[in-house]
């Protein structure tokens, strides 16, 4: 079974900084995806930025990008230039590049990032 | 593109009754459609994943009984909470996918509080 593990409750940053929040699973397969999910206090879910484990180059959405260490299971997300909107609980997700698997997402428990003005 | 729509977003019922939540992809066809439970300040956790047409697989520890969910066409599932109580209260959040390599798109979720 896969786990996935975000070791920052909480983290904070000032407008207009860089911030980053840390994620490790583990799997036994070698084919995957892995995701950062948005979930503002309007409780919707966001996706944020998807990575797919065969690709070597780290993915990139405007101000967000992560840093893919795929021998670390090590999945990091950057946020540069923080804006107030980027407040929220951010999720950290695993998804085996699998049909058998229904592509089924696993969790992690979530950072709550603050962005202070 | 890839909107889902969920409905109601809050419901407030009686103990005993039975309450059925919809989830429907608007835009897209949902080959396969997934329903989580949040509890506050906690992660999404997978109740069951549906395929159109077939009956739900259901994650361990998961009444099938309590929580019945029916994916009867590609565009829409439904989890009924049969004689919810109150334990049975917390925020439930569909999401559905097309196929393929597609992410899952999320609905704005359901508040159930029982009585």
């Amino acid at each position: 079974a896969q786990t996935v593990t975000q070791s920052q409750p909480e983290m904070s940053v000032q407008e207009a900084e860089t911030v980053t929040l840390s994620c490790t699973y583990d799997t036994s397969e070698s084919d995957y995806y892995l995701f950062w999910y948005k979930q503002p206090p309007s409780r919707q879910m966001i996706l944020v930025i998807r990575q797919e484990a065969y690709k070597q180059q780290n993915a990139t959405e405007n101000r967000f990008s992560v840093n893919f260490q795929k021998a670390a299971k090590s999945f990091s997300l950057k946020i540069s230039d923080s804006q107030l909107g980027d407040a929220a609980m951010y999720f950290c997700a695993f998804s085996e590049n699998s049909g058998g698997s229904n592509y089924k997402l696993t969790f992690g428990k979530g950072t709550l990032l603050t962005v202070n003005p | 593109g890839a909107v889902v729509s969920q409905h109601p977003s809050w419901v407030i019922c009686k103990s005993g009754t039975s309450v059925k939540i919809e989830c429907r992809s608007l835009d897209f066809q949902a080959t396969t459609m997934f329903w989580y439970r949040q509890f506050p300040k906690q992660s999404l956790m997978l109740m069951a994943t549906s395929n159109e047409g077939s009956k739900a697989t259901y994650e361990q520890g998961v009444e099938k009984d309590k929580f019945l969910i029916n994916h009867a066409s590609l565009t829409l599932s439904t989890l009924t909470v049969t004689s919810a109580h109150p334990e049975d209260s917390s925020f439930y959040i569909c999401s559905a996918r097309s196929g393929g390599h597609q992410p899952q798109h999320f609905g704005d979720g359901t508040r159930l509080s029982i009585l």
